[in-house]
């Protein structure tokens, strides 16, 4: 299947500062990319889409301003957690929509964020 | 609304087979997923069903009834790395994916 990568694998930051994941497509282009976040023992909570060259989709509920999506390239999306509090600490992945019939979704390894 | 409803949690026995089912409610359907997903790991594609039927990957197998909003994940041979959460996300008219929220499957020895 189709590799997706996340950077960092992890992370621990203070409170207040900002924290930028990204999420990249190895072996194909990806228009559209995805970020879920997972808070333990529930389920995937889509963030945001976003979609090549244009402004990210988010959900009701998540904050344009604290959770900034840039989706330069064909192959490249980052979420920057901007101002991060003990509260956004969480398992964030991101996910990347093969071109093609099927629309399936390869996700990410995941980033932990530990905001202190 | 949409909808999509698994059970919460499943145990089977080590070489035993189970079944979950998943059935859903949607606004149009293009396609139903089934993702493994360990603890503390993301999620990782098994199968992917949009016409009638069942679809056999080897230990692992997918049965869609569009008519009945209808699908099962069938495993045979359980091994203990088969204890996960199975999600099962169905693409809508509007090729928005709708996540069910996961059954944890349990295997014991």
């Amino acid at each position: 299947g189709a590799v997706v990568s996340q950077h960092p694998s992890w992370v621990i930051c203070k409170s207040g500062t900002s924290v930028k994941i990204e999420c990249r497509s190895l072996d194909f282009q990806a228009t559209t990319m995805f970020w879920y976040r997972q808070f333990p023992k529930q389920s995937l909570m889509l963030m945001a889409t976003s979609n090549e060259g244009s402004k990210a989709t988010y959900e009701q509920g998540v904050e344009k301003d604290k959770f900034l999506i840039n989706h330069a390239s064909l192959t490249l999306s980052t979420l920057t957690v901007t101002s991060a509090h003990p509260e956004d600490s969480s398992f964030y992945i991101c996910s990347a929509r093969s071109p093609g019939g099927r629309e399936t979704q390869y996700f990410g390894p995941g980033t932990r964020l530990l905001v202190l | 609304g949409q909808n999509i409803d698994q059970p919460t949690e499943m145990t089977a026995t080590e070489g035993a087979i189970v079944q979950i089912n998943c059935t859903y409610q949607t606004s149009g359907f293009n396609g139903l997923f089934w993702y493994q997903q360990h603890a503390g790991e993301a999620p990782t594609f098994l199968s992917y069903n949009v016409l009638d039927g069942l679809e056999e990957k080897g230990r692992f197998s997918s049965f869609l009834s569009r008519s009945k909003g209808y699908s099962y994940l069938l495993l045979k041979e359980l091994q203990m790395k088969d204890s996960a959460s199975y999600l099962c996300a169905v693409t809508d008219s509007n090729y928005q994916l709708i996540w069910g929220a996961g059954t944890k499957l349990i295997i014991k020895p």
